[in-house]
C-alpha cells in the first residue's frame, strides 16, 4: 500500500511493557523514526534505526525491524502515565528529493493508572 | 538539542483573512523546512518543502497560492494561509533540518505547531 500504517489505539497498565507496531510502505528507506507528540505539542523524536539494523536498545526503549516484512515495532519498558501520548513512525522514502518524511497515523497510547 | 519555535501557538481568525505563521530555527541554520498539516485525530500530513532562498515545492493537492510559503533566510520560514477559510482550521507543525543533520541520519527538528481556528 501507499500508507505507513499504524494500530489506531493502544491502552496499557502502568508498569506493563507497550508495544506499538508499524507497517511501512518503502523498503528502500534508510532510515526510520518514532516519534512522540503530547496533547497540543509537536513532535519529539524519541530513536531512530537505520535499515541494516535489525534492533536498537535505547534505555526503556526498543526498536525492532523486519526488513523482510516492513514491520517496525517500538516497546516501552516499564510504561508510565507520562508516556501517554500519540507515538508516530516515519520513513524516509527514497527518491521524493529533500528526503522528506512520511508519517503513519499515529498510535494514541493511553497509560492507565 | 536543535530548537524550532512556532509564533503564534494559537490563533483565531475571521473567514476572509489572511494569517502568518512563523517558525524559526533557533540554534542553527536551517537549509530546509518542512510546512505540516495535522487534522485532529489523524496524522501529519506535508505541505510543502522550502530550501533557503528558493520557491517551495508543493505536495500535490496543496494550493501555492492559498499557503504562500517564504523561506528568506537560514533560520525563518513563514507560513500564509491567505483568505482562511473554516476548512482550513487545522493544526499548523513545521520542522527545519540544517547542515548537520543533512549529514547524519537526516533528524528533522520540529515546531511545537501552531493552531489555527477560522471563524
Amino acid at each position: 500500500g501507499e500508507d505507513v500504517e499504524q494500530s489506531l489505539f493502544l491502552s496499557v497498565r502502568e508498569g506493563d511493557s507497550s508495544v506499538i507496531n508499524c507497517t511501512y510502505t518503502d523498503s528502500s528507506s534508510t532510515y526510520l523514526y518514532w516519534y512522540k507528540q503530547e496533547p497540543g505539542a509537536g513532535l519529539q523524536l524519541l530513536t531512530y534505526i537505520f535499515s541494516n539494523m535489525d534492533m536498537k536498545q535505547d534505555q526503556r526503549l526498543t526498536v525492532l525491524l523486519n526488513k523482510k516484512d516492513k514491520h517496525l515495532s517500538l516497546r516501552i519498558a516499564d510504561t508510565q502515565t507520562g508516556d501517554s501520548a500519540i507515538y508516530f513512525c516515519a520513513e524516509i522514502k527514497v527518491g521524493t528529493g529533500a528526503n522528506n518524511l512520511f508519517f503513519g497515523t499515529g498510535t494514541r497510547l493511553t497509560v492507565i493508572p | 538539542g536543535a530548537v524550532v519555535s512556532q509564533h503564534p501557538s494559537w490563533v483565531i481568525c475571521k473567514s476572509g483573512t489572511s494569517v502568518k505563521i512563523e517558525c524559526r530555527s533557533l540554534d542553527f541554520q536551517a537549509t530546509t523546512m518542512f510546512w505540516y498539516r495535522q487534522f485532529p485525530k489523524q496524522s501529519l500530513m506535508l505541505m510543502a518543502t522550502s530550501n533557503e532562498g528558493s520557491k517551495a515545492t508543493y505536495e500535490q493537492g496543496v494550493e501555492k497560492d492559498k499557503f504562500l510559503i517564504n523561506h528568506a533566510s537560514l533560520t525563518l520560514s513563514t507560513l500564509t494561509v491567505t483568505s482562511a477559510h473554516p476548512e482550513d482550521s487545522s493544526f499548523y507543525i513545521c520542522s527545519a533540518r540544517g547542515l548537520a543533520q543533512k549529514s547524519s541520519y537526516n533528524e528533522q527538528f520540529f515546531g511545537p505547531g501552531t493552531r489555527l481556528t477560522v471563524l
